[in-house]
């Protein structure tokens, strides 16, 4: 069954630090998303896309963090400089919406840990 | 903003029992995804309910969307220790424009052997 990888699966990095997170979404699926989930509490949007554009973003999602799909396959996230708050486990996630049943697809996460 | 609110937020029962969950909202839903997720990993989809009033059974678990499509339900008949994990609901708000998928707060299930 088709699924959405990512990597790395943990990242420790330094407070002020830059990180790329990886996705890599199910081939044919149109829309990609970011969640981050802080240990213990809910599961949080952060941002959209598609067409190669932003299609909606959180409060969370500010001028730090960015969105990229560099190639036909791969969808990142990047995180200009970090912060303590940022320590969480972020998930990339992708769908079709519009065939009737939505539902999106989860990656197993990346466990950001800022020092 | 819309909130989906789950209840109860954590749950601890014997094998065997019966057990169901809720998620209530004020806001209206498009649709309304059920997942399971277990510690280090990312959620796993259970049920997409799209219909206002739409049952669906899932081997022991059964889970309904409400008539005004604004709240939604998991049970679990005779829970296993297989069963426990954090049960997260989902929903795409309706009329929103945009395809942005909201969280739960959760409930966490505990099945004790």
């Amino acid at each position: 069954e088709p699924e959405v990888t990512q990597t790395p699966s943990h990242q420790v990095t330094q407070m002020g630090q830059e990180v790329i997170l990886r996705c890599v979404p199910i081939s044919n699926h149109l829309y990609f998303y970011w969640y981050r989930q802080i240990l213990g509490q809910k599961v949080e949007f952060l941002v959209s896309f598609y067409n190669n554009e932003i299609s909606e973003k959180s409060e969370i999602f500010d001028d730090q963090f960015s969105v990229e799909r560099p190639d036909g396959s791969n969808f990142t996230l990047k995180i200009r400089s970090t912060k303590l708050e940022d320590s969480a486990m972020y998930f990339c996630a992708s769908d079709v919406p519009g065939q009737g049943v939505e539902k999106l697809f989860f990656g197993s996460g990346t466990q950001l840990s800022v020092l | 903003t819309q909130l989906l609110e789950q209840s109860p937020q954590f749950l601890s029962i014997q094998e065997g029992e019966n057990l169901t969950v809720y998620c209530n909202s004020s806001s209206v839903f498009s649709s309304l995804q059920w997942y399971r997720q277990e510690p280090g990993e990312g959620p796993v989809l259970l049920v997409t309910v799209v219909t206002g009033g739409e049952v669906k059974k899932l081997k022991r678990l059964t889970f309904q969307f409400g008539d005004a499509r604004k709240d939604s339900s998991l049970h679990i008949t005779a829970a296993q220790p297989g069963d426990t994990g954090l049960y997260l609901c989902a929903g795409e708000p309706a009329y929103s424009g945009t395809y942005k998928y909201i969280f739960g707060t959760g409930t966490r299930l505990k099945v004790l052997a």
